[in-house]
């Protein structure tokens, strides 16, 4: 049972506009959600993240919403650039229950020039 | 500081051998993860550690075991390579609480013949 979903396994858009990656989750009991970027043959690398408590969380380029009734949160990156492509990971933790991350299958983001 | 490192970077196994893969974190972090990555299937976590001394089983950890002697390292052990173990392995650490950023590693791309 995929707890994370990220249900577009791909992403194309032009330089200078918005990217929104999309993720949903089924277990409402999450404390804390996080993205991570992945270049080829590279380590995933921390992006942002946000509490349960919080709707929003902006740093620079990157917001990322959160829309608890839904279960769905969102990334938006603006503009995007063409260094933002790469395959992006949303990732939950239940802090009561375990230290483990739950992470989503990702979305390769690709901006074209 | 050198971060995450992962030795060895490449390894081709025969069907039935054994190996060992080294994290290595100077960071002085608790937390230390193993995970998979397999094409279209995200990170799964093999192993995890929450101190030196201490590991747990992640979501994949059939066939794998996992040793954290000191602090700085967690090793990955297959017993008896199979086909089915060639993925991408990442390494992982976090400073205190889990639902921090993880710094991972740059990867092992291990293939089982």
């Amino acid at each position: 049972d995929q707890q994370v979903k990220q249900n577009s396994p791909s992403l194309s858009v032009q330089e200078g506009r918005i990217s929104i990656l999309n993720c949903d989750y089924t277990n409402s009991m999450f404390d804390y959600f996080l993205w991570y970027k992945k270049y080829p043959a590279e380590g995933p690398t921390f992006l942002i993240s946000i509490s349960s408590i919080k709707d929003k969380n902006e740093d620079g380029r990157f917001t990322v919403f959160l829309n608890k009734s839904a279960k769905h949160l969102s990334l938006h990156i603006v503009p995007s650039q063409p260094g933002d492509s790469a395959v992006y990971f949303c990732a939950a933790i239940l802090l009561s229950g375990s230290e483990k991350l739950v992470f989503g299958k990702g979305t390769k983001l690709t901006v074209n020039p | 500081n050198a971060g995450v490192t992962q030795t060895p970077k490449f390894r081709v196994l025969k069907t039935g051998q054994s190996m060992t893969l080294l994290c290595a974190q100077d960071m002085n972090h608790e937390y230390m993860y193993w995970y998979r990555q397999d094409p279209g299937m995200g990170l799964r976590l093999i192993h995890y550690s929450v101190g030196e001394g201490t590991t747990a089983k992640g979501e994949v950890p059939d066939g794998y075991n996992v040793s954290r002697l000191k602090k700085q390292n967690f090793l990955l052990g297959l017993e008896s390579a199979a086909p089915s173990q060639t993925s991408v392995y990442f390494c992982a650490s976090v400073r205190g609480a889990s639902y921090n950023e993880q710094f991972f590693g740059p990867g092992t791309r291990l293939t089982v013949l």
